[in-house]
């Protein structure tokens, strides 16, 4: 079993629709929890930085992690085709040490006009 | 956030040879990592970068086939060496700063015949 687990899509939706982006995973140890977006042939941008469970908010952007469940989603309200991208979840357990991140496989998203 | 660059940005390589990339941050960061993004892939830790001493090699990674150097607190290079067509990647570098959050530079596409 991976120790992150994303599905991979791909994932189509009309543009203006609310997308819903997910990870589980096993390790308890984690508590940073990031969501990147990767354009194609670019490096990964981070999007959402949270610590511990809860819900984190920018613009169109929400974050959530529910660390009793090992969940964490990415929600994206008014899609726009921009919003086109592969979205990657990331995760540590140790911000003082080498923070190193373990990803998931990440999530092909396409935004149809 | 820190602005990073990698140089080169893509390159085509004879199998055998050897490749020094360089990762470039404009201001001073606490860590750097390499990744590897093999195609269709999530993103692969090889090691974190410490300054002034030998990198922290993952597991399945080594130094002869990979070495590191990070010279300053703004600077690294990654080295593959000895190359084959398995080493096909796209390679970034990320660092981390006072937050704890990571950033990734643009990457390197490496294709080896």
């Amino acid at each position: 079993q991976k120790e992150v687990e994303q599905d991979p899509g791909p994932l189509s939706v009309p543009e203006g629709a609310i997308v819903s982006l997910n990870c589980t995973y096993s390790n308890s140890a984690f508590q940073y929890f990031m969501w990147y977006r990767q354009y194609s042939r670019k490096g990964p941008e981070l999007l959402m930085y949270t610590y511990s469970s809860g819900n984190k908010e920018d613009g169109r952007f929400t974050a959530q992690v529910d660390k009793s469940s090992k969940y964490i989603s990415l929600f994206i309200r008014d899609s726009q085709p921009s919003d086109s991208a592969t979205y990657l979840c990331a995760m540590s357990g140790d911000i003082q040490g080498a923070q190193k991140l373990v990803f998931g496989q990440g999530t092909r998203l396409t935004i149809n006009p | 956030s820190a602005v990073i660059s990698q140089k080169p940005s893509r390159d085509i390589c004879q199998r055998g040879t050897s490749l020094t990339i360089q990762c470039q941050v404009d201001s001073q960061v606490t860590m750097m990592f390499w990744y590897r993004q093999q195609p269709g892939q999530s993103l692969t830790l090889i090691a974190t970068a410490n300054q002034g001493s030998e990198a922290t090699y993952e597991s399945g990674f080594v130094i002869d086939k990979f070495p590191i150097s990070r010279p300053n607190l703004t600077f690294s290079t990654l080295t593959v060496s000895n190359m084959s067509p398995e080493d096909s990647s796209i390679y970034l570098c990320s660092v981390t700063q006072g937050s704890g959050a990571q950033y990734f530079g643009p990457g390197t596409r490496l294709l080896v015949l």
